[in-house]
């Protein structure tokens, strides 16, 4: 069983429709939970970071961590064609190899004008 | 700011043969990670340097590959020799320090397939 699931989608929507993007993990160790975006041929681009339990805004963009079901998301309002992009969640803990990033395999988005 | 630089960014080699990875990190970063996404599966951890010092290599696959930091700047990636299940995206990554809440900076990557 992998560590981090995420639905590989792709995922199409229309100019402006929110957009959910989930993945649900195992592992109880993580505690950093992060949201990169990775344009095609480009290296991923952190696009929000959380600890622990909670919600944070920035602009379109609105990540939750429930960590009691071990499932975090990332929603995007009035979604825009320039979102169109892999976007990969990944967490981290606080010691050993949890420190290290895990990734979830990634959720193809297409926005589409 | 430049950003983390790798070169090549594509690299096509016959099984058997030896290719050398290059990363440059943000200056001043100095921790430096390198982490590959292998056809199909997630992107995954390889091993971390804090300066020229290997900080943990848990995620390194086998003897095949020998990662070294001379001086603390650039990072190279040998893999030696190539085996077919070595294709993918080799990704390198860097950060100022080691809290867990400061963001990895990541190159484009560096694509490798082995013929």
């Amino acid at each position: 069983q992998k560590e981090v699931e995420q639905d590989p989608g792709p995922l199409s929507v229309p100019e402006g429709a929110i957009v959910s993007l989930n993945c649900t993990y195992s592992n109880s160790a993580f505690q950093y939970f992060m949201w990169y975006r990775q344009y095609s041929r480009k290296g991923p681009e952190l696009l929000m970071y959380t600890y622990s339990s909670g919600n944070k805004e920035d602009g379109r963009f609105t990540a939750q961590v429930d960590k009691s079901s071990k499932y975090i998301s990332l929603f995007i309002r009035d979604s825009q064609p320039s979102d169109s992009a892999t976007y990969l969640c990944a967490m981290s803990g606080t010691s050993g190899s949890a420190r290290q990033l895990t990734f979830g395999s990634g959720t193809q988005l297409t926005v589409l004008p | 700011e430049a950003g983390v630089t790798q070169f090549p960014s594509h690299s096509v080699i016959e099984k058997g043969q030896t290719v050398t990875l290059r990363c440059d990190p943000i200056s001043g970063h100095d921790n430096l990670y390198w982490y590959r996404r292998v056809m199909g599966k997630e992107i995954k951890f390889l091993l971390h340097f804090v300066k020229e010092s290997k900080q943990d290599e848990s995620g390194m696959p086998n003897n095949r590959f020998l990662a070294e930091r001379t001086g603390g700047t650039y990072s190279t990636l040998k893999v030696q020799p190539a085996e077919l299940e070595d294709s993918g995206v080799y990704f390198c990554a860097s950060s100022p320090g080691t809290q867990l809440r400061e963001p990895l900076h990541f190159g484009n990557g560096t694509r490798l397939t082995v013929t």
